[in-house]
């Protein structure tokens, strides 16, 4: 079956505009993450969806990203008035359910250059 | 703050050589501890997914251990294929609140032939 899917794979913009990345999931999961690796970091939580509850927000790095999720399937990542620290790999994750560790299956990542 | 340690940063072994790598964690508040390896322009792929204290897990020629006690993980490689070339990474999940992945920085292991 189709995995996790991200879109674009590459993007390359210029300081100060906005940015939109896009995830699908694997049909069915109910719960999805969104994961940064900035160069020489380990990867980074930014935020999670899980069902129709209110997502944990606690990793996102300023007010400047968000994040929703339609229809409980599709999410887009939203960064704002990017700055070059905000140049990245950007992954997606989801799972099933939140049962015995729930395997996170992740996408290919988007690669985020901000000049 | 978590700190979810891996050692060494970078491995590099011929062919056949066997090795292994260190995942050190947090021993209050386990859930579970992930493995996952990430070659390079694709997908992390989970490994294993362990939970219980002295917990064995294989998957062909990868194995990994888990202490819980004492906040630390193994993953073994026997006789390393420049396939099994990428990065590994380890990721801890909390019993507290959101169980969210605190990941390591990675062991990237280069097996020449």
């Amino acid at each position: 079956g189709a995995g996790v899917s991200q879109s674009p794979s590459n993007k390359v913009t210029e300081k100060g505009k906005d940015v939109e990345l896009r995830c699908d999931p694997i049909s069915g999961h109910t719960a999805l993450y969104w994961y940064r690796q900035s160069l020489g970091q380990g990867l980074e939580f930014l935020i999670y969806f899980q069902g129709n509850s209110a997502p944990d927000k606690s990793g996102l790095p300023s007010d400047r990203f968000s994040a929703e999720r339609t229809g409980g399937s599709v999410s887009t990542l939203t960064i704002q008035r990017t700055q070059q620290e905000d140049s990245a790999v950007y992954l997606c994750a989801s799972s099933l359910v939140r049962v015995s560790g729930d395997t996170q299956y992740f996408g290919p990542g988007t690669r985020l250059t901000v000049l | 703050i978590l700190n979810v340690e891996q050692s060494p940063q970078s491995l590099h072994v011929q062919e056949g050589d066997s090795t292994n790598f260190t995942c050190s964690f947090p021993s209050s508040n386990f859930y579970a501890l992930h493995w996952y390896r990430w070659e390079t322009a694709k997908s992390p792929e989970a490994l294993f997914v362990m939970t219980l204290n002295g917990d064995e897990k294989k998957k062909g020629r990868i194995s990994a251990t888990l202490n819980t006690k004492e906040g630390y993980s193994y993953l073994y490689i026997k006789g390393s294929q420049p396939e099994d070339s990428a990065t590994y990474l380890c990721a801890f999940m909390m019993n507290t609140g959101f169980q969210k992945l605190v990941f390591g920085t990675g062991t990237r292991l280069l097996v020449s032939p």
